[in-house]
């Protein structure tokens, strides 16, 4: 089956610091990448699309300059949290779909703590 | 826009039959997953529905009716680690998935 890698899987850091979250598809080539967010108790919320050579769509109230989304290749996409503050902490998932459209596969996630 | 309901939480027994009902609302529709989440993990699939019907794999089975915007994931001969929270999630355009809340169901003895 399709694998769906995630690094780091969990991380802390102090206020006012990026953090770089990559996300890899192992065993396919990923054309999109999705990105969500989960705070604790509730579902996953959508932050952006990103397809492979292009720019990201974010969701609506997303803030594009805070979340920067890069898609550089078929396997890999990142996630960097820029100036992270307290509110940020949460558990941040990708996923990776090929190229049949009902494919997407989850990696197992990033668990930011911002101190 | 989408709109995704499904009961907040379950309870049952082990080696009872469950079914956890979503409905939902959408602007665009593709296709309708259920996926499984245990605390402080990403999901995992289970299921995924795009004719109307009833698709069945092992212990889970998914039933999809698109004229009523209505879905439910059927588990039977429950087991205690299928405690879990149950994602129902729709697809629409661009291959976008939205999530509805999750179901969280507890297993009991």
């Amino acid at each position: 089956g399709a694998v769906v890698s995630q690094h780091p899987s969990w991380v802390i850091c102090k206020s006012g610091t990026s953090v770089k979250i990559e996300c890899r598809s192992l065993d396919f080539q990923a054309t999109t990448m999705f990105w969500y967010r989960q705070f604790p108790k509730q579902s996953l919320m959508l932050m952006a699309t990103s397809n492979e050579g292009s720019k990201a769509t974010y969701e609506q109230g997303v803030e594009k300059d805070k979340f920067l989304i890069n898609h550089a290749s078929l396997t890999l996409s990142t996630l960097t949290v820029t100036s992270a503050h307290p509110e940020d902490s949460s558990f941040y998932i990708c996923s990776a779909s090929g190229f049949k459209s009902y494919e997407q596969y989850f990696g197992p996630g990033t668990r930011l703590t911002v101190t | 826009g989408q709109n995704i309901d499904q009961p907040t939480e379950m309870t049952a027994t082990e080696g009872a039959i469950v079914q956890i009902n979503c409905t939902y609302q959408t602007s665009g529709f593709n296709g309708l997953f259920w996926y499984q989440q245990h605390a402080g993990e990403a999901p995992t699939f289970l299921s995924y529905n795009v004719l109307d019907g009833l698709e069945e794999k092992g212990r889970f089975s998914s039933f999809l009716s698109r004229s009523k915007g209505y879905s439910y994931l059927l588990l039977k001969e429950l087991q205690m680690k299928d405690s879990a929270s149950y994602l129902c999630a729709v697809q629409g355009g661009y291959q976008k998935v939205t999530f509805g809340t999750g179901t969280k169901l507890q297993v009991i003895p």
